[in-house]
């Protein structure tokens, strides 16, 4: 089972919006609708910022929204501010033997 | 507070044993499945398996089947993961972490311990 694939990196300025994208294939992000973002700031250990494709959890940012087209999801950071400067990884559900897989990761600098 | 706490970072030699914790509180610890995840120096997270500390049914990652053991105490809200014979390519942070829905719609990991360090070195 190979990771998920992201963008090593991507930026942008304050106020601006960027989308991370995380392409599976159908046995993963394409076959179901398991698919979690984490972000994780130098240093930390990662924090779940959405899961089930779409959903924030409780203390969440409404700034950060998910969604999904056929076998890539896609994590999409608005209003960009500086403490959003992390990596951020996608998982998956997989079905393979492998149960769960996560993505490459994707610096994201604010500039 | 649901929190999950890590022991601390480990120095040891390739060849020596290891058996690292990680302890639940603030929710029912035998409900939820523990996952670990592994992220070498410099490197994404790699799922390593998970346990359901309710009866110990346990699932690996074929890439650490083998390789690893994880283990859980219910009783005092502890999960390990443990190695018999480190290598230096074990060197790594591991975190532990818990799976919110059941283990079919992971991994939706929520809260995530603090990691523990693991150096092997000669």
């Amino acid at each position: 089972q190979s990771a998920l694939t992201q963008p090593a990196s991507v930026s942008g300025s304050p106020g601006q919006s960027i989308t991370i994208s995380c392409t599976g294939t159908s046995s993963d992000v394409g076959g179901y609708n398991y698919v979690s973002w984490y972000q994780q700031h130098p240093g930390k250990a990662p924090k779940l910022m959405i899961y089930d494709v779409s959903n924030r959890p409780s203390g969440v940012s409404n700034r950060f929204s998910g969604s999904k087209s056929g076998n890539t999801a896609s994590l999409t950071i608005s209003g960009l501010q500086a403490e959003d400067e992390a990596d951020y990884y996608c998982s998956s559900y997989t079905s393979s033997s492998t149960f769960y897989v996560f993505g490459t990761g994707t610096k994201v600098t604010v500039l | 507070e649901v929190q999950l706490v890590q022991s601390g970072a480990e120095v040891k030699k390739p060849g020596e044993s290891l058996k690292i914790s990680c302890k639940g509180s603030g929710y029912s610890f035998t409900s939820y499945w523990i996952g670990w995840v592994r992220q070498m120096p410099g490197k994404g997270l790699e799922w390593m398996g998970i346990i359901y500390p309710g009866d110990s049914d346990t699932r690996y990652s074929p890439s650490f089947q083998g390789q690893v053991t994880i283990s859980a105490d219910k009783s005092i809200s502890t999960a390990y993961l443990q190695w018999s014979s480190l290598k230096a390519s074990d060197t790594a942070m591991y975190y532990c972490a818990r799976q919110l829905g059941s283990l079919l719609t992971g991994p939706t990991f929520d809260p995530w311990g603090q990691g523990t360090l693991v150096t092997v070195s000669s």
